[in-house]
Parts: structure tokens; sequence; C-alpha cells
């Protein structure tokens, strides 16, 4: 069966300083992976996805993700924080080989102070 | 409209009573896609349409909730005979192509609170 876990519940950065969000999967087949991001009132945005191609995935935001097979990760990365990326962000895998829907994590919330 | 865009935006139910939650996504997506977000938690999948043909149905939790999309366009989400576990965000998404071949798009949600 399809999963992820968020590794973190919470991840306090201070401005300027690397953000670091890890996410590991479990897939029976090659997995599609994404990671999304929700801001308070605001619908869900996708920030990179990941779909067998290259294993460095680069998003919106200067965000940027590895697909590390041997080690089941697919952890998201920015090298400087911003106030702005304060949020809710969930790593996410496809539920099923046809695509047809996504498993969600339970999310990590960002806190990024000045 | 620019979105996809749900409606009601807040709900407030009593316990027993029938709810319809619309969904307008995206003019032309194929795609239409039903999540259900508690408190605290991650999106939890409950259906997916193709157009107007529901393919995916295996998320929803019992036979009270039920979901259409007649036209291939608007969907609406109905919930019967409300219970206060069903108090969420329905989350609604869409995309161009099947599945999440294409990025999926989703609404602001709508707010359930069941008292």
């Amino acid at each position: 069966a399809q999963s992820v876990t968020q590794l973190d519940s919470h991840v306090s950065v201070s401005e300027g300083t690397p953000v670091l969000l890890r996410c590991n999967y479990s897939s029976s087949y090659s997995p599609s992976l994404f990671w999304y991001v929700q801001h308070p009132n605001k619908g869900l945005q996708l920030l990179l996805k990941y779909t067998s191609a290259a294993t460095l995935v680069k998003g919106i935001n200067g965000f940027e993700a590895e697909f590390k097979k041997s080690e089941t990760s697919f952890h998201l990365t920015k090298p400087s924080a911003h106030m702005s990326d304060a949020a809710e962000y969930f790593c996410v895998v496809t539920h099923n080989q046809a695509g047809t829907a996504l498993i969600f994590g339970k999310g990590t919330t960002l806190s990024v102070s000045s | 409209g620019a979105g996809v865009s749900q409606s009601p935006r807040y709900k407030v139910a009593k316990r027993g009573q029938d709810v319809a939650l619309r969904c307008d996504p995206i003019s032309g997506h194929v795609s239409l896609f039903w999540y259900q977000q508690a408190l605290g938690q991650g999106p939890e999948f409950l259906t997916y349409f193709q157009n107007e043909a529901q393919l995916d149905k295996s998320g929803l939790p019992s036979d009270r909730f039920f979901a259409e999309r007649p036209e291939g366009s608007v969907s609406t989400l109905k919930i019967q005979r409300t219970q206060q576990e069903d108090s969420a965000v329905y989350l609604c998404a869409s995309s161009l192509a099947r599945g999440w071949n294409t990025e999926a798009f989703f609404g602001q949600g709508t707010r359930l609170t069941v008292v």
C-alpha cells in the first residue's frame, strides 16, 4: 500500500536560514511524488512534482526536492527561508498507478522568525 | 472563473440534516477530485470523476456520502443524515487531463460544522 510519513509535525527556522522538511514514502511501484503548500485561508498549491524523470526536482519559490529511492525519501529544501514561506506543507504520493488519487501526509507546519 | 470555486465557504448543519456542497471546476478540466480534511490532518481522498464518470469512489466513508457530476462540469457532494464526525473541510480539485498527470488546482474548500 502507498503511504507517506512526514517526520516533523513542526519546523521552526530563522529568516535567511535553510529549510529542510522531511518525507519518507512507501510504494509497491514507482510512485509519483508531490509537495503541496497550504497558506491560511488559501487553497492548496503545488510546489513541485516528481514523476520518474530527474531525481532532483525544482519547484516554485526556490524550493526543490530530491527523490532518493535507496532511502525512500523525498525531502523538501530551500536554501534561504523567507517570512512568506510560513505555511503548512504536505508530502503526497499517488494512490495507484493510474494516478487517480493522492495520499497526503499529515503535514509539517513551517514557522519562520525574523 | 480563474480558479476552482466552492460554495458555500462555511456550512453549519444540525446533526441528522442533509447537506449539499458545490464545486465549480476550472472550465474544460476533465478530472475532478473531492477530499476531506479534518482539523490538523492532511486531506483524505473521497472520490474522482473523469468528465461525468465517477471512476473511483473508494474513499467515501459511508453510504451517507454521495457525489455527482452529471454534465461533466459542476460537481455536488451530498452528505445525508450528517454526524459530528463529518465536521471537516471538504476540498475540491480539478485538472486538465486524466488523473494527476497535469497539475491539479484546489478550491478553498467548504468548512462543514455539524452541531
